[in-house]
Formats: structure tokens, sequence, C-alpha cells
């Protein structure tokens, strides 16, 4: 089956700081990646829509200038956390989308956990 | 607010017993997805459903799919410790104007099955 990678699976920062979490499809194609956000026993909330190649599609609500989304291949996909603060910390995860699937085929990456001290 | 409503939040019972998740929504999906997701860890698909009124079995697992495509169920048969984890239903919809789907999510259902 169709498997998602990210790296790091959990990292700690220090308030001010940015980090850079990626995700990648290890065997095939992916159009479209889709980063979400989970608290803690709460569901998925999506952050972004990312396709290869354009600007990525923000929800409302969500800081582009703060989540800096880069899908620069067919494979990766990377967030950028700027000036990470306490209340960014959550479990972020990325799912992506087969080049010739249906669009709601997403396959998920196990998530990285994020903790701004 | 939730596009997808699911049901019940917290789940806690014996292994053994039957149980039934729920996942409403006044809005028409293409689709229907269900999750499992364990802890730390990224969502694992379940199961598709496409066609109203539709209904997959996978082992002890019950999917169905409401004739009008607004609703959900998950009914699982003699629940065992293992099926314990967080369950999400996932409703595939298309922006009005939009060339791009997505997916929402419900909230999920908490299950722990106790031996």
């Amino acid at each position: 089956g169709a498997v998602v990678s990210q790296h790091p699976s959990w990292v700690i920062c220090k308030s001010g700081t940015s980090v850079k979490i990626e995700c990648r499809s290890l065997d095939f194609q992916a159009t479209t990646m889709f980063w979400y956000r989970q608290f803690p026993k709460q569901s998925l909330m999506l952050m972004a829509t990312s396709n290869e190649g354009s600007k990525a599609t923000y929800e409302q609500g969500v800081e582009k200038d703060k989540f800096l989304i880069n899908h620069a291949s067919l494979t990766l996909s990377t967030l950028t956390v700027t000036s990470a603060h306490p209340e960014d910390s959550s479990f972020y995860i990325c799912s992506a989308r087969e080049a010739s699937g249906r669009w709601s085929e997403q396959y998920f990456g196990p998530g990285t956990r994020l903790t701004v001290t | 607010t939730q596009l997808l409503e699911q049901s019940p939040q917290f789940l806690s019972i014996q292994e053994g017993e039957n149980l039934t998740v729920y996942c409403n929504s006044s809005s028409v999906f293409s689709s229907l997805q269900w999750y499992r997701q364990e802890p730390g860890e990224g969502p694992v698909l379940l199961v598709t459903v496409v066609t109203g009124g539709e209904v997959k079995k996978l082992k002890r697992l019950t999917f169905q799919f409401g004739d009008a495509r607004k609703d959900s169920s998950l009914h699982i048969t003699a629940a065992q410790p293992g099926d314990t984890g967080l369950y999400l239903c996932a409703g595939e919809w298309q922006d009005r104007g939009s060339t791009l789907g997505r997916l929402y999510f419900g909230r999920g259902t908490q299950l722990t099955v106790w031996p």
C-alpha cells in the first residue's frame, strides 16, 4: 500500500525558533498533500492543501505567514512553523493523494509531535 | 460549526459487547471514510463507502452509508481490547466553486474495550 512518512516524529523547540516538518510519499507521486493539526483527544483540523508547484491553500483562521508550506516535488512537502510559541504545540499530520487516484484517497503520515517550550 | 457530527464522543465497554458509532450531517457527501487512529500515530483508513445504502463488512466491523449519503454508521460485533482507539469518520466534499475536494472529519469516538 501507499506509504507516507514524516520527519521528525517528534521535536522540542524553544519559543521563538522555527521548526520544519517533512512529509514524503515513499512509493507514489502525490500531486496534492494536506496538512492537519490535532489536539489531544480531538479530531483532525485541516490547515492547508498543498499542490505541487503552486502556492498552498490555507483554511480560514490559519496564518500562512506562520505556517509556511512548500511542495516542491511530487514526493515532498514541508511545513515550517515560524517563530513557534507554546500554543503551537500540537500533533501535526500530513496526508498525500496519489496523482492518479480519487482526490479523496488520502494516505496519512504517522504524525509529528511538536512541543514548544 | 461541525459539518459532521459524530457520536458518541467516548465509549467504554467490556470485551464481547457490541457497539455502534454514528456519523451524521445535513450535507450530502460524495463518499465517506472511516479511520482508526492509535495514540501518537496517523489515522489508518478502514473503509470508504460511496453508494447510498451501501454496506461493507470488515471482519467484525460493519459500515453503512445512508441512502441519502448524509450519514453513516460503524458497528462492531463482539468488541475486543485490540479494537481500542480513536475512530474517525470523514466525508468527501467539494466546496462550491473550488476544483479541490477535501475531507471533513468528525470529532471522533474514543473507544476503550476492557478485557
